[in-house]
């Protein structure tokens, strides 16, 4: 019962390296979603996607960049680190928007990047 | 744009003792409203949920009722124990029943210490 799966768990970048943050999902789910939470404050959506070949920005994309090949993966790439970039990514997941019972999003654990 | 204001941290309280964390919202039309637990170290799990006016979420003693009068969502527990120790983040959906294109709204969080 895996639910959403991210990794790594904490990186330490240099400030301009590029690294990607590893997203799946085994839920079948269709929606799949980026957040980054800064301490102190609430969550923050950086890119969504309601379906594999399909992606969107979300209220902060400056300086990420996202793939969904398939329904399962949603990798996150940040290209050219910033000290700006430095907070707790989560990855999460839900059905479509037509779920007569409402949406639940399921979270992944969370990736810890510090960019320094 | 829509919004969540939820009370300012951190609460601290003894084991047993009734537990408030006021939340209030600002949204155009009939947003879906949640309450997300996130225990130290792990990513946040819905906590319970309600989609339509004079609904009450409840869940492991929890409970909320939307109150569309007051735009509120007020998560309650009579009585807490250490094991709630956590942030507790507010957050709305404007899609129709909790329907969501990435778009989960948060409060900042309240983290609730519970001494015994």
């Amino acid at each position: 019962n895996a639910g959403v799966t991210q990794t790594p768990k904490f990186r330490i970048l240099k400030i301009g390296q590029s690294m990607t943050l590893q997203c799946t999902q085994d839920m079948n789910h269709n929606y799949m979603y980026w957040y980054r939470q800064d301490p102190g404050m609430g969550l923050k959506l950086i890119y969504y996607s309601v379906g594999a070949g399909i992606t969107d920005k979300g209220e902060v994309p400056n300086g990420y960049n996202v793939s969904r090949s398939t329904t399962e993966d949603f990798p996150l790439r940040l290209e050219l680190a910033a000290p700006s970039q430095t907070s707790v990514y989560f990855c999460a997941s839900s059905y479509s928007v037509y779920s007569p019972s409402g949406n639940t999003i399921y979270f992944g654990e969370g990736s810890w990047l510090t960019v320094v | 744009g829509d919004s969540v204001t939820q009370m300012e941290g951190p609460v601290t309280l003894s084991e047993e003792a009734f537990l408030t964390i006021n939340c209030t919202y600002t949204a155009t039309g009939y947003p879906s409203l949640f309450w997300y637990v996130q225990y130290p170290g792990e990513g946040l799990q819905l906590l319970l949920k309600a989609t339509k006016a004079d609904d009450k979420g409840s869940n492991k003693g929890f409970e909320a009722t939307y109150r569309k009068e007051t735009t509120s969502f007020h998560l309650e527990k009579g009585s807490v124990q250490v094991s709630d120790s956590a942030v507790y983040f507010c957050a709305l959906s404007d899609r129709p029943n909790g329907g969501s294109q990435g778009n989960l709204i948060f409060g900042k969080g309240t983290k609730l210490s519970v001494k015994p």
